[in-house]
């Protein structure tokens, strides 16, 4: 089993619609948690962490279910613009620190 | 402002003639890491310093080499490029281990 699983897609949406991704990891000890998102043949770009108690960035709500070991990354109201990549990374703490990446989420928001 | 800075963004090299990637930060993180990355893959790390702790991921091949000579630099050095290294080389950086990852733009390289 991979550390990082993420379902490749692509996800194929309708302008203003709502999708939802999971990511999950095989590391019952990971501590830290993030979503990024990596446009075509760009850098990835922090999107947000992902902490505990769920979080929310205007459009975007990340949550975390450690019983069952997998975030989430919520996108409300999609825009043409939100088509990327959406990585997830988990790592655990203490010792050294290794992140790991899934492969990513492919999104196209059509119009 | 950029932040993380790599040079060159594009790179093409001869099979067997050794390539150096650099890369400069200007956030005074401890942290920094090399990634590989192909097409439709996700990052794969290959080393990362945390200030002058080297630490190398255990399948980072030898052909690869990496020098962090203060904290603002790190150089990735490929001393025999194959075909099969071809790929964009990311630079990151984060202030603390755990903590979130400011990457570079990439130099993507190409072997002839």
């Amino acid at each position: 089993r991979k550390e990082v699983e993420q379902d490749p897609g692509p996800f194929n949406v309708p302008e203003g619609a709502t999708v939802a991704f999971n990511c999950t990891y095989s590391n019952s000890a990971s501590q830290s948690f993030f979503w990024y998102r990596q446009d075509c043949r760009k850098e990835p770009k922090l999107l947000m962490s992902v902490y505990s108690s769920g979080n929310e960035d205007g459009r975007f709500t990340a949550q975390l279910n450690r019983a069952s070991q997998y975030i989430s990354l919520l996108i409300r109201d999609s825009k043409l613009s939100d088509s990327a990549t959406y990585l997830c990374v988990v790592a655990s703490s203490g010792g050294s620190y290794i992140p790991t990446f899934g492969r990513g989420t492919s999104l196209i928001v059509h119009p | 402002d950029a932040m993380v800075i790599q040079n060159p963004r594009y790179q093409v090299t001869q099979f067997g003639k050794p390539v150096t990637l650099s890369c400069s930060q200007t956030l005074n993180h401890n942290v920094m890491y090399w990634y590989q990355q192909k097409s439709s893959q996700a990052p794969k790390l290959l080393f990362h310093y945390y200030d002058k702790d080297f630490n190398n991921e255990a399948d980072t091949p030898d052909n690869f080499q990496s020098r962090r000579p203060n904290t603002s630099f790190c150089f990735l050095d490929i001393r025999s490029p194959g075909l099969g290294d071809a790929a964009m080389y990311l630079c990151a950086t984060s202030r603390e281990a755990e903590g979130e990852q400011y990457f570079g733009p990439g130099t993507r390289l190409t072997v002839t």
